[in-house]
């Protein structure tokens, strides 16, 4: 089945740090990619839409300058988080879509835990 | 406004009986709605979709049902086993012809020896 490779699975790293995170299709194309940020116990939250060369769109309270979201190939998104803090310390998850429309499934990567000191 | 809610408190059941989820919306009008597993420290793992013209789908031992009158579906596992145990979220799907997905926030099931 398809299969969504994410890269690091754990971070810890001193306030101040950029943090790159790299979401991977690996036997599928995936012209959007999906990022999510998840608290202890809570739901997935969506912070953007990763479109293949176009610009993210992401969703509302979202600091697009904060998270900087990349998508140069049908196969590999980024999310970069700048200058990261204490409070951008999360569970982030990516996800890809198979193409074909609605109803398609989304491929989860299996996150990664971000630990900022 | 919008919600999407499923049980909040975690489901504890025998290990051989029927686990019944539920995934509640408001306001909301999904043409599809899908049901992940997620495990502690993973990303979750797709399970089944169901369209908002179809009453019931099954997959081995999961059934699910999408009641758009009722603006709720019902997740159901038999013959459950300690294997099962794991958070299960609900998602809306095609919500005004988006790809995004909207997620509940789970409801964690522990199926006991």
């Amino acid at each position: 089945g398809a299969v969504v490779s994410q890269h690091p699975s754990r971070v810890i790293c001193k306030s101040g740090t950029s943090v790159k995170i790299e979401c991977r299709s690996l036997d599928f194309q995936a012209t959007t990619m999906f990022w999510y940020r998840q608290f202890p116990k809570k739901s997935l939250m969506l912070m953007a839409t990763s479109n293949e060369g176009s610009k993210a769109t992401y969703e509302q309270g979202v600091e697009k300058d904060k998270f900087l979201i990349n998508h140069a190939s049908l196969t590999l998104s980024t999310l970069t988080v700048t200058s990261a803090h204490p409070e951008d310390s999360s569970f982030y998850i990516c996800s890809a879509r198979e193409t074909g429309g609605l109803n398609q499934p989304q491929h989860f990567g299996d996150g990664t835990r971000l630990s900022i000191l | 406004s919008q919600k999407i809610e499923q049980n909040s408190e975690a489901l504890n059941i025998q290990e051989g009986k029927t686990a019944t989820l539920t995934c509640n919306y408001t306001n909301y009008s999904p043409a599809y709605l899908q049901w992940y597993r997620q495990d502690p420290g993973r990303g979750p793992v797709f399970l089944l979709l169901i369209r908002e013209n179809e009453k019931e789908k099954r997959k081995e031992r999961l059934k699910v049902t999408f009641d758009t009158t009722l603006k709720q579906s019902l997740f159901h596992i038999t013959a459950s086993q300690p294997a099962d145990s794991a958070t299960y979220l609900c998602a809306l799907d095609g919500v005004d012809s988006s790809y995004k997905l909207i997620f509940g926030s789970g409801t964690r099931l522990l199926v006991r020896p």
